[in-house]
Order: C-alpha cells, then structure tokens, then sequence
C-alpha cells in the first residue's frame, strides 16, 4: 500500500463545474496536509495547507480533512482551463516532522 | 513571498562528470530540501538539511552528496553522473508551519 495515492486520472471537467480531488494517506498519525498545483514542465506551488478535521477554504478552493477516514480532499469551485494541471497530495507523517509524502498526483483536465 | 531559486533551468552533462546543483532560498528557513521528480514515480526525497552543516538521507541517497555550509544555500552533488540520474530535480524550503516551497527546478541530462 502506498503511502499516499491519488488517482492517477486525468479528471476531466466542464468550465464553470465543481473538480473535486481526492487523496488517501496510511499514516493515521499524520498531523499536516497539503495541496500543491503543477502545470505541465514547472514545479510545484503551495495552494491549500491545512491541519485540523473539516473544511478550510480559501478563494474558488476547499481542502477537507477526515482523519478518522484518513482522507483529504481539495474541490476547486468554478472551474477554469487554467486550473488544468496536476494536483499533488502531501503528507507529513507522524514521527518525521520534517519531511512530506507526496502522492503521484491528479491530473485535471478542465474543458472550455 | 517566499522566493527558492535555483542555478540552472536545464543541465546536459556527460557520464562520469561531476555535478553541482544549487539552490538558494531568501527566508532564513531552516529546514531544505532536495527531490528528484519522474513520471510515475512522483517527487522522491534524496537528501535534507535542517540546519547548518546538518544533513539527513531521504528515501533515494545513492548517488549524491550535499553540502549546506551556509543557512539560504543548499547544494546537491552528483560524484559521478550516470544516466539514470537524469531527472527533474526539485529544490525546496520548509517554514514554521512545515510548508514546503519549491524553486523552479532543475531538468538534468545525463548522456
């Protein structure tokens, strides 16, 4: 079992819809967990931390949490062709404070 | 704004060579780090630094050193470019609150 997993996809999505992203972690003692966007040939960018059960948003974009679920998701509102990207799920896991897990990532595809 | 940066966008270098890749960060941030990015196997962690001089093995450390002699800078070292360390290499800088941020990359070459 992976560490954290994502699929793959790509998610395609209509202009203008709700893209919801969804990632799996292991560790159930993991504290922080992140979101970072990834156009295709750049590195990656910090768009949505957040570190406690529920739902935190910020802008067109919601994390939501359930640790008892060990699940983390990101829905991006209102989507738009330039949210196309890969959307990647990190986690710091209990004991390594330093360190994040990334998953492989999502890749969306938003259609105009 | 956090900025990392990175001393080259794209690096071709022949088998053997010896590689320096650097990476600067200008937030006095103590913790950084060095990933390698490839398709299918996403960001792997092959060395950090959490202070001065201080350095951890990630997942994936043979092959390369690191040097950290000075807090904003953080080098990676290939003693003896082989071609499957040709990559995207990933540099980033960790704050307080444990996000991590990213220089725009290194795409390596080896041939």
């Amino acid at each position: 079992q992976k560490e954290v997993e994502q699929n793959s996809g790509p998610l395609s999505v209509p202009e203008g819809a709700i893209a919801s992203l969804n990632c799996t972690y292991s560790d159930r003692g993991s504290q922080s967990f992140f979101w970072y966007r990834q156009y295709s040939g750049k590195s990656p960018e910090l768009i949505m931390s957040i570190y406690s059960n529920g739902d935190k948003e910020d802008g067109r974009f919601t994390a939501q949490l359930n640790k008892a679920s060990q699940y983390v998701s990101l829905l991006i509102r209102d989507s738009q062709p330039s949210d196309s990207a890969t959307y990647l799920c990190a986690v710091n896991p209990r004991g390594a404070t330093n360190k994040l897990i990334f998953g492989t990532g999502t890749l969306l595809a938003v259609q105009p | 704004d956090v900025k990392v940066t990175q001393s080259s966008r794209y690096l071709v270098k022949r088998t053997g060579e010896k590689v320096f890749l650097e990476c600067v960060q200008d937030m006095d941030h103590e913790n950084m780090f060095w990933y390698r990015q490839d398709p299918g196997l996403g960001l792997r962690l092959i060395y950090f630094s959490y202070d001065v001089k201080m350095k951890e093995k990630g997942d994936i450390p043979e092959g390369y050193s690191v040097s950290r002699e000075k807090k904003e800078r953080f080098s990676l070292i290939l003693e003896s470019a082989s071609t499957n360390q040709t990559s995207m290499y990933l540099c980033a800088s960790r704050d307080y609150r444990g996000e991590q941020y990213f220089g725009p990359g290194t795409r390596l070459t080896v041939t």
